[in-house]
Formats: C-alpha cells, sequence, structure tokens
C-alpha cells in the first residue's frame, strides 16, 4: 500500500515567491497534519484536519501560511510571500481516526524547502 | 496542558551497548504514549506505544514500559547496532480531537 505522499520533496525559491506544498494521506484515513521540522525548534504542529475541516490551526505561525484540504484524498500548505525563516522540512501525516488517544501517526518523507 | 521532557543528545554509543533514552510527561486526562524513529532523510514513524498503565511496548527489540506512578516511557534497548542510528522522539496523546506532543528527539550515533 501506498504511504503518504508529499511533493515537491525538495524546493528551493527565493524570498517573496509564492510555495505550495501538497500531500496525499493514506487512502481511508480521517486526519491529516502538517508538521514543520528545523534544528532551532524541532518538530512543530501547523494544523490538522480532520474529515476535511481544520480542527486546530493554532500552530500556524501567521498569515503569509494557510492550508487546504479540498478532499478526503489532498491538501495543500502554501506560504505567501514566502521568507528566508520558512527554511525548513515540512512533514504531512494522516491517522485512521481523529488523530488523538492510540492514533499510530503515519508521516510522508517530507518536503525540505529552502528559501534564499 | 501536556507536555513531554527526553534527554537532549546526541547519544554515542558503540556498537552492542546498552541503550536508555529517557522520557517523562505531564499530562491532563490519562495518555497513550509512544516513541517514534526518524532515519536520515526520512519522516517520523512509529517504533511502538503503549496505552495504558504497566503496559509493556516493544519492537525490534527495543522496549519502554508506561509508568504512570513516575509519568515515565523510557526507551531502552539490549544491544543497539549501527543502524539503529536515528532520531528517537516521545510522545503523548490523549484522547478526542487532540493533538499529539512530541519531545524534542534524541539523536543517536552507534558507531563500530
Amino acid at each position: 500500500d501506498a504511504g503518504v505522499i508529499q511533493s515537491p520533496r525538495h524546493e528551493v525559491t527565493e524570498m517573496g515567491q509564492e510555495v505550495t506544498l501538497r500531500c496525499k494521506p493514506i487512502s481511508g484515513h480521517n486526519s491529516l497534519f502538517w508538521y514543520r521540522q528545523t534544528m532551532m525548534r524541532g518538530l512543530e504542529l501547523l494544523i490538522y484536519f480532520n474529515n476535511n475541516v481544520p480542527i486546530d490551526d493554532s500552530g500556524m505561525p501567521e498569515d503569509r501560511f494557510s492550508a487546504k484540504m479540498p478532499n478526503a484524498s489532498f491538501s495543500t500548505l502554501k506560504i505567501q510571500p514566502s521568507e528566508p525563516r520558512d527554511s525548513a522540512v515540512y512533514f504531512c501525516a494522516s491517522t485512521p481516526g481523529s488523530g488523538g488517544g492510540t492514533d499510530t501517526q503515519y508521516f510522508g518523507p517530507g518536503t525540505r524547502l529552502t528559501v534564499l | 496542558g501536556n507536555s513531554v521532557t527526553q534527554m537532549e543528545g546526541p547519544v554515542t554509543l558503540s556498537e552492542e551497548a546498552f541503550l536508555t533514552i529517557n522520557c517523562t510527561y505531564t499530562a491532563t486526562g490519562y495518555p497513550s504514549l509512544f516513541w517514534y524513529v526518524q532515519y536520515p532523510g526520512e519522516g517520523l514513524q512509529l517504533l511502538l506505544k503503549a496505552t495504558k498503565a504497566d503496559d509493556k511496548g516493544s519492537n525490534k527489540g527495543f522496549e519502554a514500559t508506561y509508568r504512570k506512578e513516575t509519568t515515565s516511557f523510557h526507551l531502552e534497548k539490549g544491544s543497539v547496532q549501527v543502524s539503529d542510528s536515528a532520531v528517537y522522539f516521545c510522545a503523548l496523546s490523549v484522547g478526542g480531537y487532540q493533538k499529539v506532543t512530541f519531545g524534542i528527539g534524541t539523536k543517536l550515533q552507534v558507531i563500530p
């Protein structure tokens, strides 16, 4: 079975440009999470969805970040305009249930974003 | 609120040495506890989990026991291999629409 799919795997862009990261969760999973990982701050939850509805977006750093989940098989994380401090690895994860309790999180391979 | 505290790395061990990575937690409610592992260039993957007090999770020679009295979930392995070199994350989750709380991660390097 295919796991969580993320694209692109690597993205290099210039400051001020729009960046769109994409995620396809595991089929049948109900919850989807976007994380950011940096050396300084570790793993941070940005936003999570349950049944395509955003449940908690308190981790979204600022208005430059937005996320959508138009259907159960696709989500995007957009940064506009991008800044050098957005450079990080962005992970998408999905879970079978609501995301809490005993649910295991299944992570994608990540998108390494570099903003010059 | 919920929080996870784990020992900072890096931890460097020789092959076949005994491994312990400490993890303690605070939680509102009754959490499930997890260890995730991240190999270089990859996403996190579940290593083991325990869902109630005194449960022992185990996988690939790794073990961790859910200790409610000490609010701990320490990861152990009797004999590490070079292939165990990775970053290990302790995490907790409370039921319902609650996000998972991850620790900072502990980098393990095993040298031949």
